[in-house]
């Protein structure tokens, strides 16, 4: 079945640059997303891929897309103590309605 | 502003006692969809909804109901709740099915809903 999972916490210091790692199973996902949670708040769109690209870059962002390793990581460069959130990768399948299916969430903590 | 719009936004019940979320967004999007988020299991989806008057059920719909009469409310009813239906939830709506591949979600602010 569809899983998507990622590590649950990473801590890094102001001005770092911040790797958040995720890896899905399924094959045929379309589109692959970061959304970011801030405390007390919904989740809101970072940035989204799609599944025949391999890189996507936007001011800070850069997402990495490795199809054949079904990995997917989020660089936010010059982190700063704002970032502090939870981030959550998805992916989605065309075939499903497109229903996304949501990781854990990575808590991101930034240090001064 | 385009928003989605929840409420309640905190809500402690007891067992058993009906309770209705609303969910309403002003952005003219066909899908909607609600989410619950528990520590640990990150968000699942309960239900969907592809246009006024079509639902289906997402991972977890089990001790849920929703309804779709408009474009811009999707309620979710808790008919009986149970404490494993303590959690945050999440409504969203996006354009997906009106051109678009990807599905943009957008997110209201969450409703925090406890059953004792």
């Amino acid at each position: 079945g569809e899983d998507v999972e990622q590590s649950l916490f990473l801590s890094v210091r102001e001005g770092d640059s911040s790797v958040i790692n995720c890896t899905y199973t399924d094959s045929s996902s379309t589109y692959l997303y970061w959304y970011k949670q801030e405390p007390g708040a919904g989740l809101q769109l970072l940035t989204y891929i799609f599944s025949n690209m391999d890189m996507k870059q936007d001011q800070r962002l850069t997402v990495l897309l490795n199809k054949k390793d079904k990995h997917l990581s989020l660089r936010i460069a010059d982190t700063q103590t704002g970032d502090s959130a939870i981030y959550f990768c998805a992916e989605s399948i065309d075939n499903q309605g497109g229903k996304l299916i949501f990781g854990q969430g990575t808590e991101l903590s930034v240090k001064p | 502003e385009a928003q989605v719009t929840q409420n309640p936004r905190y809500l402690i019940t007891v067992t058993g006692k009906k309770l209705t979320v609303t969910c309403s967004q002003n952005m003219n999007h066909e899908y909607m969809s609600w989410y619950r988020q528990d520590p640990g299991l990150g968000l699942r989806q309960i239900y969907y909804s592809m246009n006024v008057e079509v639902t289906d059920k997402g991972d977890v719909p089990e001790g849920y109901k929703v309804s779709r009469k408009e474009k811009r409310n999707f309620p979710l009813i808790l008919e009986s709740p149970s404490p494993n239906q303590t959690s945050l939830y999440f409504c969203a709506s996006s354009p997906y099915g009106q051109g678009s591949g990807a599905n943009v979600l957008t997110f209201g602010a969450g409703s925090r809903l406890t059953v004792l």
